[in-house]
């Protein structure tokens, strides 16, 4: 079973990096069998499909609507997978919830989810 | 983008009574149609994928149907620990999740 637990600031300034890290446990993030996953949810947009990553960085995409502002990227040698997303404003506050699944969007396996605000 | 459309916005109904839960699409997404089950203060727990097929572990009184843009969720005898929210998301396109129907006691 798949364990996954999202660690990082709460909160982060306008403008800055929003970094994210999602420690993997009971699987290799290099195994194959995974799609490596990010997910946020806010008030205002509900929940919102970020990007993912798949088979130790051969393979990203990224949600049209930020890839022009987020990486995701994998530390095999820690067994995390990160999510930075930058340039930040209000509208990025939400849950961050890092996850898993063998395709990239039937997502069985979740972190609790970290609390991000975007405030000054 | 494709948008999901949930309804109703909330359901009020007892225990042992059946809920059926509605997801539009904004055009088809065939049968890549996902459902979602959010407690409070928990992550979402995937119920049903590919709009009929039950996810690991989940009871027999959930079952999803549907194809193209209409789909529903039905839960067959309402347990107390199914009063929660439910979401839809389609993969048939860059995912995209509906707005949620609650179902709360009546």
């Amino acid at each position: 079973q798949v364990q996954l637990q999202e660690s990082g600031p709460g909160l982060v300034k306008p403008s800055e990096t929003l970094s994210l890290t999602c420690t993997v446990s009971g699987a290799s993030i290099e195994s194959g069998t995974y799609y490596w996953i990010w997910i946020r949810q806010s008030p205002d947009k509900g929940l919102e499909s970020i990007g993912y990553i798949y088979l130790s960085g051969s393979t990203t995409a990224y949600n049209p609507s930020l890839q022009n502002r987020v990486t995701i990227s994998v530390d095999a040698s820690k067994n995390q997978f990160s999510l930075n997303l930058r340039s930040v404003t209000g509208a990025d506050t939400g849950v961050y919830y890092c996850a898993s699944g063998y395709s990239a969007h039937v997502i069985p396996f979740w972190g609790q989810g970290s609390l991000v605000t975007v405030s000054s | 983008e494709i948008v999901l459309t949930q309804s109703p916005a909330t359901l009020s109904l007892s225990p042992g009574e059946t809920a059926t839960l509605s997801c539009r699409a904004s055009q088809s997404v065939q049968q890549f149609l996902n459902w979602y089950q959010q407690r409070p203060g928990q992550a979402p727990r995937l119920l049903i994928y590919d709009a009929s097929s039950k996810a690991s572990g989940i009871p027999a009184r959930f079952s999803g149907s549907g194809f193209g843009t209409e789909f529903t969720l039905t839960i067959t005898g309402l347990e107390p620990e199914d009063f929660a929210l439910y979401y839809c998301q389609q993969r048939s396109d860059w995912p995209t999740f509906g707005g949620g129907t609650k179902v709360e006691v009546k």
